[in-house]
């Protein structure tokens, strides 16, 4: 069956940088994209990027101006989401799913991120 | 830039009541593209609704999805009570891919 586990909970200082791993399973890992999705706290959901775990060729919102990286290990089935800068605004819930043509069929168990000195 | 407005943002209902949540796109979108999640709290969101109106591997078919152009429309045709939960509707055409803010379906 198809799983997608993300790494744990992180605490980060303001400024400092993010990376958020996703490790697939139960499907070839380089047929599908991998998308990046996070929600704050009673916020809605926000798109933030996508990898396509075969190529390796990546796409942003351009929300985040600059300050994610998505990259992908085909050997270890494993994508990540950096994220650099970070202020109090970027505390919360990080998703990665993988993506058919844009729509989510699986999601991993979320990685909570807070933000705090 | 599509932005999604779903509404209303509460519904309260009593299982086995018919819903109807609503979604409009701030202008005409593909109705291939168009995407029903739901998410119960303390999960992650799960894949209903896909292409306006197919449903995903194994949802009911209690659960369906109508509407073309800017009005988009997710129906359960009797509620039960596993179906409370958050739904937000999404636009996968172009990116950036947008969501909607959510209706919150509670129980009366």
């Amino acid at each position: 069956q198809v799983q997608l586990v993300q790494s744990g909970a992180e605490v980060v200082k303001p400024g400092a940088s993010v990376k958020v791993s996703c490790k697939a399973s139960g499907y070839t890992f380089t047929d599908y994209a991998i998308h990046w999705v996070r929600q704050a706290p009673g916020q809605r959901l926000e798109w933030m990027g996508w990898i396509n775990a075969g190529q390796g060729d990546t796409k942003y919102s351009q929300n985040f101006r600059g300050r994610v990286t998505i990259t992908r290990d085909t050997s270890a089935t494993t994508a990540y989401m950096d994220l650099s800068s970070l202020r109090s605004e970027d505390t919360a819930v990080y998703y990665c799913t993988r993506g058919v043509g844009g729509r989510m069929e699986f999601w991993g168990q979320g990685t909570l991120v807070t933000v705090s000195s | 830039e599509i932005v999604l407005t779903q509404s209303p943002g509460t519904l309260s209902l009593s299982p086995g009541e018919r819903a109807t949540l609503s979604c409009r796109a701030s202008q005409s979108v593909s109705s291939s593209h168009l995407a029903w999640y739901q998410q119960k709290p303390g999960q992650a969101p799960r894949l209903l609704i896909y292409g306006a109106s197919s449903r995903a591997s194994g949802i009911p078919d209690r659960f369906s999805g109508s509407g073309s152009g800017t009005d988009f429309t997710l129906t359960f045709s009797r509620l039960e009570p596993e179906d409370f939960a958050v739904y937000y509707c999404q636009y996968y055409g172009s990116s950036p891919y947008a969501f909607g803010q959510g209706t919150k379906l509670e129980i009366k």
